[in-house]
């Protein structure tokens, strides 16, 4: 079945840091890539998608590029923040009539001033 | 993007009663909504996906007569956990799926509700 494998964390930066969190995924199909980001006490909230190959989806300084021959999607951010702070998960979506969302298990990250 | 909410946020309950969860969707309706359930400081893991007027459709393993989901609204679902035992304390989520338009493949989620089974 759809899975999806990302970096364990936890991940500490200081501001201004780059970052970088790899995502692989196995499908049958062609699925939709997905980031989610869940900050502290709050819902998870959609970073960043891409439907196809080679789309990159970017959002808030964010990107993550849909790499069809390598089956990934890198999460990454040239310059990040102490609010960057938050549980980062990769998802897919299967495509099929109820879009069903596999997560992988997610990776904190924490940004110190 | 969508509104959704969830009620209570936290609720903690003895051993062997029966917990009702809301999910709602504030600004739009919704003919598919999914109830997802969390551990710490794991991934998501999806229970059911439930749709407007008809049966949920549970996922393996998910016992379907003690996780109640009734969606009888397109605002509205509900999750009841039936004799909760403390092995059900954990984080449930909803997601709603916007119905048409290009973005039917994102899900909106609902800030989580945390059950304690003491």
């Amino acid at each position: 079945g759809d899975s999806v494998t990302q970096m364990e964390g936890p991940v500490t930066l200081s501001e201004e840091a780059f970052l970088t969190i790899n995502c692989t995924y196995t499908a049958t199909g062609y699925p939709s890539l997905f980031w989610y980001v869940q900050y502290p006490g709050e819902g998870l909230q959609l970073l960043l998608k891409a439907t196809k190959a080679d789309d990159k989806g970017s959002n808030k300084g964010f990107e993550a590029t849909y790499r069809k021959e390598t089956t990934s999607f890198h999460l990454e951010k040239g310059s990040v923040q102490v609010s960057d702070s938050a549980v980062y998960f990769c998802a897919l979506s299967d495509g099929g009539n109820d879009y069903k969302l596999s997560f992988g298990a997610g990776t904190t990250v924490t940004v110190r001033a | 993007g969508a509104v959704v909410s969830q009620h209570p946020s936290w609720v903690i309950c003895k051993s062997g009663t029966s917990v009702k969860i809301e999910c709602r969707s504030l600004d739009f309706q919704a003919t598919t909504m999914f109830w997802y359930r969390q551990f710490p400081k794991q991934s998501l893991m999806l229970m059911a996906t439930s749709n407007e007027g008809s049966k949920a459709t549970y996922e393996q393993g998910v016992e379907k007569d003690k996780f109640l989901i009734n969606h009888a609204s397109l605002t509205l679902s509900t999750l009841t956990v039936t004799s909760a035992h403390p092995e059900d304390s954990s984080f449930y989520i909803c997601s709603v799926e916007l119905a048409g338009g290009p973005s039917t493949d994102t899900q909106y989620f609902g800030p989580g509700t945390r059950l304690t089974v003491l």
